[in-house]
């Protein structure tokens, strides 16, 4: 089981950016998935969740209307849209996977950092 | 909104028992979970549903809740034990971490 994030880097305020998690090792379709951030030295935040058909979606109210998680079980892979971006949502993004009718992470992707600076 | 308090940091010696709280409203209602954080790494599951332990996880490491309060305990506690710790639950839908404790091995 693998999770492998990709698409973070420096953009300016109120620039977007588009987040990949690939998922190897497993099939995705099955599993709710997660995005979790962290700030530079500080602690994990839940960013949002997605259901497995991809039809529920819940977001922390900090992003709500300006993130937006999606999926794609063909391609195995999960997405996160940000838009709007603001220094405050600088930080490392992990994509998780949570086990079958279960409320935890079993396996996290080595994260990628998103830097938003003028 | 849903808080769980968690202390910023636990100090043990090595080969003491380490033990990190957790509090929020009714958490023994909800299966609380708890992960190990090293610098530079990833979070990794030791605890789920409060006491659980999956596989790979020395037995050192335990969970217990009561009321409103989860605890993980680490019982002869190593020098390579010495991380950051989360405290997690689910809660409608959506998921509430603590803080975060350092704990630190000396």
């Amino acid at each position: 089981v693998q999770l492998v994030e990709s698409g973070g880097g420096l953009v300016q305020p109120g620039g977007s950016l588009r987040l990949s998690c690939a998922a190897s090792g497993f099939t995705l379709s099955p599993y709710w998935m997660s995005w979790v951030r962290q700030a530079p030295g500080k602690g994990l935040e839940w960013v949002a969740n997605i259901k497995q058909d991809g039809s529920e979606k819940y977001y922390v109210d900090s992003v709500k209307g300006r993130f937006t998680i999606s999926r794609d079980n063909v391609e195995n892979s999960l997405y996160l849209q940000m838009n709007s971006l603001r220094a405050e949502d600088t930080a490392v993004y992990y994509c998780a996977r949570v086990p079958f009718s279960s409320s935890w992470y079993d396996y996290w992707g080595q994260g990628t950092l998103v830097t938003v600076s003028s | 909104s849903y808080e769980l308090t968690q202390p910023p940091s636990v100090s043990v010696s090595p080969g003491q028992t380490a033990s990190i709280t957790c509090s929020g409203d009714k958490l023994g209602d909800k299966d609380a979970c708890w992960y190990q954080q090293k610098p530079g790494q990833s979070p990794v599951l030791v605890i789920y549903q409060h006491r659980k332990r999956p596989s790979g996880i020395p037995e050192r490491f335990s969970g217990s809740n009561s009321g409103n309060t989860a605890t993980l305990t680490i019982s002869g506690t190593q020098a390579m034990d010495e991380a950051d710790y989360y405290c997690q639950a689910w809660v409608s839908s959506t998921v509430v971490f603590g803080g975060g404790t350092k704990l630190t091995v000396l």
